[in-house]
């Protein structure tokens, strides 16, 4: 079945980077954008940004640029979001979606915590 | 930047009810709205995409309209199930949620 799964939760200390990982199956990875979309315990959703896995070419939410990348390995099928200078703030459940924002985000991987924590 | 709000911010319902949220945008830049639907420790699940299309598997009595800058969704008759947080989506900007719990 279509799915898209998440690495496993992850623990830094502010000032350090993360890197979450989305593997795709049961479609054709190259054929649908991969959103990252952020939520904070208690809190709404947050799009931080999108990637088209076919070109590589992406966009970022502007509070995101600079601190954000996105790329992706079309030969395993994984796309990956690496947040740098993490802060307290960043502490979230990090998702990644499948589909242009604009058609609505039909698949979405389990979820990501990462908590920053000195 | 366009600003969502959704109201009510807390919907208090019983099994059977006919339920109504209202996403409002800031200002009307498509109809490309979209409706998730989020359980506790779950990732959301898109429920209506484009104002109105039932996304596949969403059961029936789900339902959303609008457009400009005004949208809803409508739930015919409420089910166990539904209890949960419902987000519209519109462009890049989700809405701030409207949680649905037992009355």
């Amino acid at each position: 079945q279509v799915q898209l799964v998440q690495s496993g939760a992850e623990v830094k200390k502010p000032g350090a980077s993360v890197k979450v990982s989305c593997k795709a199956s049961g479609y054709t990875f190259t054929s649908y954008d991969i959103n990252w979309v952020r939520q904070a315990t208690g809190q709404g959703l947050e799009w931080m940004g999108w990637m088209n896995p076919n070109s590589g070419n992406t966009g970022y939410a502007q509070k995101f640029q600079g601190r954000v990348t996105m790329t992706r390995n079309t030969s395993i099928s994984t796309a990956y979001m690496e947040l740098s200078s993490l802060r307290s703030e960043d502490t979230a459940v990090y998702y990644c979606a499948r589909g242009p924002p604009i058609d609505g985000m039909d698949v979405w991987g389990q979820g990501t915590t990462v908590t920053v924590s000195s | 930047d366009i600003q969502m709000t959704q109201s009510p911010s807390t919907l208090s319902a019983s099994v059977g009810d006919r339920v109504t949220i209202t996403c409002r945008a800031s200002q009307s830049i498509s109809s490309w709205l979209a409706w998730y639907q989020q359980k506790p420790g779950k990732a959301p699940k898109l429920l209506i995409y484009k104002a109105s299309s039932l996304e596949s598997g969403v059961p029936s009595r789900f339902s959303g309209s609008g457009s400009g800058t005004e949208f809803t969704l409508t739930i015919s008759s409420l089910q166990p199930d539904d209890f949960a947080t419902y987000y519209c989506q519109l462009g890049v900007t989700f809405g701030p949620g409207t949680k649905v719990d037992i009355k």
